[in-house]
C-alpha cells in the first residue's frame, strides 16, 4: 500500500514568509510525527499527535512553528516569519497502535527540505 | 524526560570487519528499542528493534543487545558490506501509559562508513 508522502518535497521560501508542510500518513495510523533534520544532524523531535489526545507539543522551538492535524488524517506544519536557521529536511512519520502493548514501527516519509533564503 | 545518548559519531571500518554503535538511555521506564537505519538522501528505516523482555534479537548480519541494568543498548553488524554505509539512529520509548506514550527519544545518529 502507500507509504507516508510529505508535500512539497522541496521549498525555497524569502525570510519572513509564512510556510506550510503537508503530510499524509499511512491510511489508519493513529500516530503522527514531525521531525527536523538539518544538514548532516540527527533527527529533531517536533510535534506528536496520537487519535484524539492533545499532541505533544515539546519539541517546538518557538511559537512561530504550529501543526494540526484534521479528522485525524492529513498534518500540516506551519512556519510562521521563516528564519534561515529553519532551513532543514522536515520528516513526518506515522506508526499504529492498536492496544497498549503492542510497539509500533514509525515509517517516515521522504521529507519537505526548505530553504530559507 | 528520555535522554539518549549515540556513539561513535562516526565509524569507518574494513569490509567484512564488525561495527558496534552504542547507545544509554536515561529512562528506567523505556522499554522498546529500535534502530532505524539512513541511507544518503533517503528516509530513515527501521533495521531491528528489541524490547525490554529481551536481552538480544538478531537478524542475519545484525543484532542488538540490551542491559537494563546499565541501560544501555548496542547494534552489532558483522561482516560489514559497502551498503552498509549509512547513518543509524538509536531510539528509545516508553510504552504503556502517559501522553509519551509511543513517543521516540531518538540518539544523534552514527555515521557508518563501510570501505572495500
Amino acid at each position: 500500500g502507500a507509504g507516508v508522502s510529505q508535500s512539497p518535497s522541496n521549498k525555497v521560501t524569502e525570510k519572513g514568509k509564512d510556510v506550510e508542510l503537508r503530510c499524509d500518513p499511512i491510511s489508519g495510523h493513529t500516530a503522527l510525527y514531525w521531525y527536523r533534520q538539518s544538514l548532516g544532524q540527527g533527527l529533531e523531535f517536533l510535534i506528536y499527535f496520537q487519535g484524539n489526545s492533545a499532541p505533544d507539543k515539546s519539541g517546538l522551538p518557538s511559537d512561530r512553528f504550529s501543526a494540526e492535524r484534521t479528522g485525524g488524517s492529513v498534518s500540516t506544519l506551519t512556519i510562521q516569519r521563516t528564519q534561515q536557521e529553519d532551513s532543514a529536511v522536515y520528516l513526518c512519520a506515522s506508526s499504529q497502535r492498536t492496544n497498549t502493548y503492542t510497539y509500533n514501527e514509525q515509517f517516515f516519509g521522504p521529507g519537505t527540505r526548505l530553504t530559507v533564503l | 524526560g528520555e535522554n539518549v545518548e549515540q556513539h561513535p559519531s562516526t565509524l569507518s571500518v574494513q569490509e567484512g570487519d564488525s561495527a558496534v554503535i552504542k547507545c544509554t538511555y536515561s529512562d528506567s521506564a523505556s522499554n522498546y528499542f529500535p534502530w532505524y537505519k539512513q541511507e544518503l538522501g533517503k528516509r530513515p528505516q527501521l533495521i531491528i528493534d528489541i524490547r525490554s523482555n529481551v536481552g538480544e534479537k538478531k537478524d542475519q548480519r545484525i543484532a542488538v543487545t540490551l542491559n537494563k541494568t546499565a541501560k544501555h543498548f548496542s547494534l552489532h553488524i558483522t561482516e560489514t558490506q559497502p551498503e552498509d554505509s549509512a547513518v543509524y539512529f538509536c531510539a528509545a520509548s516508553r510504552v504503556g501509559g502517559g501522553s509519551t506514550l509511543g513517543r521516540l527519544y531518538f540518539g544523534r545518529g552514527t555515521q557508518l562508513t563501510v570501505w572495500p
